[in-house]
């Protein structure tokens, strides 16, 4: 069965390392998507691809980054993790002209 | 104003009653939207979609009012595996990209 997929599950790291998550979908979805998740708060949009070489800045952009290489990943980098960047990280899929989006399992990630 | 707003709850409600929810959003140009459920610990799943002439799958049904902008969800008959929390989601372009999700009205059905 197609899937998505999101490793590590959980993550623990210090303040200033670099951590990538990785995100994996079978469904052969063009539109792949990354949010955030904190109380008080609902999904925040990373950043999200229509396909392969493509990405775009979401809300809350700053402190991230995104490469999409093939059609089935998008890998998320905290190029220098920071406290505030403790969440959960939910990757999403859609078909080119589907609206309903397919979410990941998440990542819980813990900056110290 | 929030893009989407919820109220946050917790609804509790005993086992066979039934529920509303309600969601307003500020974009008056919205064209979809949605309702998802996530569980505890767990990922967003989609529930229905909302259509404008409103739209029922078993025990529950979704009504969008564009002049309020404002959509409901009501779950008749709650069931303990009901439990959860509601999201209101929102496209505002209604293309297949981005959507704005509200922070969701949690629900706890009890015996």
């Amino acid at each position: 069965d197609a899937e998505i997929t999101q490793s590590p599950r959980h993550k623990i790291t210090e303040t200033g390392r670099q951590v990538t998550l990785a995100c994996h979908q079978t469904w052969n979805h063009n539109n792949m998507f990354w949010y955030r998740q904190d109380l008080g708060h609902g999904l925040r949009l990373i950043h999200y691809s229509y396909g392969v070489q493509d990405t775009n800045k979401g809300e809350v952009s700053d402190g991230y980054s995104v490469s999409r290489s093939n059609t089935e990943d998008l890998p998320l980098t905290l190029e220098s993790a920071a406290s505030s960047q403790t969440s959960v990280y939910f990757c999403a899929s859609s078909g080119t002209k589907q609206e309903t989006q397919y979410f990941g399992p998440g990542t819980r990630l813990l900056v110290l | 104003r929030k893009e989407v707003e919820q109220d946050p709850g917790p609804f509790n409600v005993p086992e066979g009653a039934t529920v509303a929810f309600n969601c307003t959003y500020s974009n008056s140009a919205s064209q979809s939207f949605f309702w998802y459920r996530q569980d505890c610990r767990k990922e967003p799943k989609l529930l229905m979609s909302v259509y404008s002439s409103g739209n029922e799958d078993g025990r529950f049904t979704a009504q969008l009012n564009r002049a309020s902008q404002y959509i409901s969800l009501l779950i008749r008959d709650s069931k303990l595996s009901d439990s959860a929390t509601y999201l209101c989601v929102v496209n505002p372009t209604g293309t297949a990209s981005k959507l704005t999700f509200g922070t969701g009205t949690r629900l706890q059905v009890t015996l």
